[in-house]
């Protein structure tokens, strides 16, 4: 199984609502990221985790918190978001170290109205 | 800090034309690097990528990649584009020692029939 899964693909969400984007690996992969896409636009990283630990934080404002309840898991829990935050969202895993290669999933389309 | 810079945004040709993107990356330490594809309203898909070895690496649909180390450079090539290559691709380069992917600007590739 060399997928990452993303759930909802879809997301439209209010200002004032809280929601949760979700990923998933069963590749055994102890490194696992957040990024940003903007229409024509290359992915901008957001997060990392390493053994379920944050190791990068790419300055990225406080409406967005990520959380890795699990080596398998990645969450990102969306608060008073903005309208220019929409965006496609991607996870990604990756083994831990060098000589290793990303994988990503499809991505939730997230539309902030 | 990590870059990776691709200099080519808008590339169209004809069907049957040769095809070269240019990447550079600017790290002076081990650096895995990689090109992804992202065809129309699609995920992203790693078409190669160069660890170590053989610095000529070929990849899925007739794509292969050069790495000039003295450069600083990861080329994508292809001899024959067809029109379904119409598509972005993105280099990006990979530190181990933050797990940080950094992409390039990206390239829009449109091949006409």
């Amino acid at each position: 199984d060399t997928e990452v899964t993303q759930t909802p693909k879809h997301l439209v969400m209010g200002m004032t609502n809280k929601k949760s984007l979700k990923c998933e690996q069963h590749m055994g992969h102890r490194a696992m990221y957040w990024y940003k896409q903007k229409a024509k636009k290359p992915p901008e990283l957001m997060f990392v985790y390493s053994y379920e630990k944050l190791s990068i934080n790419e300055s990225v404002p406080s409406r967005f918190s990520p959380e890795c309840p699990n080596s398998s898991l990645l969450n990102l829990h969306l608060h008073a978001l903005q309208p220019e935050d929409s965006a496609l969202y991607l996870c990604a895993s990756s083994p831990y170290g060098q000589g290793t290669e990303a994988f990503f999933g499809q991505g939730t389309r997230l539309t902030v109205v | 800090a990590q870059s990776v810079s691709q200099h080519n945004h808008h590339v169209i040709l004809s069907e049957a034309a040769s095809l070269e993107l240019g990447c550079n990356y600017s790290y002076g330490g081990t650096v895995n690097l990689f090109w992804y594809v992202q065809y129309p309203g699609q995920h992203l898909q790693l078409l190669l990528k160069y660890f170590s070895g053989d610095p000529l690496v070929k990849g899925i649909k007739g794509f292969e990649a050069e790495f000039i180390k003295s450069k600083f450079s990861f080329n994508l090539r292809k001899p024959s584009v067809q029109w379904s290559d119409t598509a972005e691709y993105f280099c990006a380069a990979f530190t181990g020692g933050g797990n940080k992917l950094t992409f390039g600007t990206g390239t829009q590739l449109k091949v006409e029939l």
